[in-house]
């Protein structure tokens, strides 16, 4: 099945810590981004990539980093540098076909620091 | 980046239609206007886009005026699995980029 799966579920991280997210995609879409999103509120851009080896900084790109060596993944960092790094954290890739697209979304990741 | 503007919350019984609107006064000639809805702890699901004028797919339409300065999702009979957060987008074209910058969204709560 063509889809774009984030892993792990939920994750737990000690203050201090670094931590990879993981999203991979088969749809063979160009465009990857990652969002944040804190309870009651709306989606946040982190990253965005439009072609492998290049990404450009969204809204809130402070104390995260991302990689794109491939089309099918876009790994999301998030540093020791993030002061509050607990939040719902989504993928999402799209085509990009003039200014018409469709972005899908994964699951989701639940990064909770203890 | 066109900015958009949705109510917050918005309240529907059983069974009647919903229509959400959202404004964009700074919509591009180029840019789509996109409609995605999100349930708890998921990811955002695409519902619709359009450009100009109407348009209607199997769970919603869309109409846009011709200033295309705002545009409204139209929900017909909705149900309790309507219950979601409903965001507007609208897509940025410059050199060859798109980014998705979602707002706030629309709370929209239907009640039995």
């Amino acid at each position: 099945d063509g889809g774009i799966t984030q892993s792990p579920k939920y994750l737990f991280r000690k203050e201090g810590q670094n931590v990879t997210l993981s999203c991979e995609q088969n749809l063979n879409h160009d465009a990857m981004y990652w969002y944040r999103q804190d309870p009651g509120q709306g989606l946040r851009l982190i990253y965005y990539s439009q072609i492998v080896n290049d990404f450009q900084k969204g809204d809130i790109a402070e104390g995260y980093s991302v990689s794109r060596e491939k089309k099918e993944s876009f790994p999301l960092t998030v540093t020791s540098a993030q002061k509050n790094p607990t939040a719902f954290y989504l993928c999402a890739s799209s085509t990009y076909q003039g200014a018409s697209t469709e972005a899908f979304f994964g699951q989701g990741t639940r990064l909770t620091v203890v | 980046l066109a900015k958009t503007t949705q109510p917050i919350s918005m309240d529907s019984y059983e069974g009647q239609e919903v229509n959400i609107t959202c404004s964009h006064n700074n919509i591009a000639t180029n840019d789509y206007i996109t409609w995605y809805q999100q349930f708890p702890s998921q990811g955002p699901r695409f519902i619709i886009q359009g450009y100009k004028t109407k348009v209607t797919n199997e769970v919603a339409s869309l109409f846009i005026p011709a200033d295309r300065k705002s545009s409204t999702l139209s929900l017909p009979r909705v149900s309790l699995s309507d219950t979601a957060v409903y965001y507007c987008l609208v897509g940025t074209s410059g050199a060859g980029s798109y980014q998705l910058t979602f707002g706030k969204g629309t709370k929209l709560s239907v009640i039995p």
